[in-house]
């Protein structure tokens, strides 16, 4: 109950496109989903989060989509580009008490000029 | 404001031996939490301090540890290292909202 599902594992985008990382999760009690980009040799760095009062929340050319009842949740990178080429995490916490992250299994994206 | 600092940024070890990993919050961040990531196991989450104190533990063995200082930084320890102890431990700082700061990572090395 945990866990967070993390899909795909990897992805290849075209300069331009959209690239689109999704994650599941079981724990209902879950109030807080960050998404972290990584860089290899840096730590995670904080990309985007959401809490489940809202379905979505804009920064930039950074999207997350949350569906409550599905219990799903989803990056949307508009207009990739090679300077987003990275590893993507997300995560989901229960805030009570703790800032305890469990962290998905990542997508290593790709965008080739 | 400076980032999260953590000291230092590569160790190499010996098995058997033990090791002790510094992390500096973010000013007035009271919240320190360690993760460590390996290729195989992903992050996977180790303990967090508020406040000098213990507030949650990972499934890790005994022998990782931590603790917390007045000033709100904090240190890890892992005694008799293992080789599989070779991972990227980074720590995490909170302030009173929800967000969470990671630092650079130690990449520490056993062989």
């Amino acid at each position: 109950q945990q866990q967070v599902k993390q899909s795909p594992q990897s992805l290849i985008v075209q300069k331009g496109g959209i690239s689109i990382i999704n994650c599941a999760y079981e724990n209902t009690a879950f109030d807080y989903f960050p998404w972290y980009q990584q860089f290899p040799g840096k730590g995670p760095a904080l990309l985007i989060a959401i809490r489940p009062d809202v379905s979505e929340k804009k920064e930039g050319r950074f999207t997350i989509s949350f569906n409550k009842s599905a219990k799903q949740f989803s990056l949307h990178i508009m207009d990739s580009q090679p300077g987003d080429s990275a590893t993507y995490f997300c995560a989901a916490s229960r805030r009570y008490n703790t800032d305890k992250l469990i962290f998905g299994t990542g997508t290593r994206l790709q965008v080739f000029p | 404001k400076a980032g999260v600092t953590q000291t230092p940024r590569y160790l190499i070890k010996t098995r058997g031996q033990q090791v002790t990993l510094s992390c500096s919050p973010i000013s007035g961040h009271r919240s320190v939490s360690w993760y460590q990531q390996t290729p195989g196991q992903g992050l996977q989450f180790l303990f967090e301090y508020f406040s000098e104190t213990q507030r949650n533990k990972g499934n890790f063995p005994g022998r990782f540890s931590g603790r917390q200082f007045s000033n709100s930084r904090s240190e890890m320890n892992v005694s008799t290292l293992e080789l599989g102890d070779s991972a990227l431990y980074l720590c995490a700082s909170g302030g009173t909202g929800y967000e969470q700061y990671f630092g650079p990572g130690t990449r520490l090395t056993v062989t």
